[in-house]
């Protein structure tokens, strides 16, 4: 099936640092991908969308100047969190999908645990 | 608007009793597709089946069967003799007709208990 990988898995960063996580999928090209964000014992909630070489659609109440989202190939999209505060801390999930029709299966990638202190 | 509505917060059972976790779903589109994920402790989201709108034919698959209603909007999942490693959370999700998104419900934490 298909594999997303995420780096790194989890990571610990001083507040006022940038931190940047990436997304790759391994065995496929990705026309689409996600990033989620998920709070301890909460659902998903969706921050973005991009596509490859375009700039991203970041949902309504996400800081796009905060959340720096980069997809510069069908491989790999990277998320940076730009000066991060303990308030960022959470659990950043990303996907992708290979599909271009409506309900594509979106394939997920393990997860980065960000937490700043 | 669509709307996935996950209930069951939390649900607790012993090993090997069945268990149903139940998914409402809300969307004006006629073709649309929706999803169950679980989500163990390690964090990563499991595909467990896709299923569009146009295929009402409920699904078993070893263990776990769905049961798919657009009467009541609702997209069931069953755990048939439970085990302890079936404890997550699970998720259901809804993606419409134009779009690549997903809309997740809360999920529910199912756990198993010895």
């Amino acid at each position: 099936g298909a594999v997303v990988s995420q780096h790194p898995s989890w990571v610990i960063c001083k507040s006022g640092t940038s931190v940047k996580i990436e997304c790759r999928s391994l065995d496929f090209q990705a026309t689409t991908m996600f990033w989620y964000r998920q709070f301890p014992k909460q659902s998903l909630m969706l921050m973005a969308t991009s596509n490859e070489g375009s700039k991203a659609t970041y949902e309504q109440g996400v800081e796009k100047d905060k959340f720096l989202i980069n997809h510069a190939s069908l491989t790999l999209s990277t998320l940076t969190v730009t000066s991060a505060h303990p308030e960022d801390s959470s659990f950043y999930i990303c996907s992708a999908t290979e599909g271009a029709g409506t309900g594509a299966e979106q394939y997920f990638g393990p997860g980065t645990r960000l937490t700043v202190t | 608007a669509q709307k996935v509505t996950q209930a069951q917060t939390e649900i607790s059972v012993v090993e090997k009793e069945d268990v149903t976790l139940d998914c409402v779903y809300e969307t004006r589109d006629t073709t649309y597709y929706l999803f169950w994920y679980k989500q163990p402790p390690s964090g990563e989201l499991v595909f467990l089946i896709r299923r569009n709108s146009f295929d009402e034919q409920n699904e078993i698959s070893g263990r776990y069967s769905w049961n798919f209603q657009k009467s009541t909007s609702s997209f069931n999942f069953t755990i048939t003799a439970s085990q302890v490693v079936d404890s997550a959370v699970y998720f259901c999700a809804l993606s419409d007709e134009g779009t690549y998104k997903y809309i997740f419900g809360t999920g529910t934490r199912l756990k198993v208990l010895a």
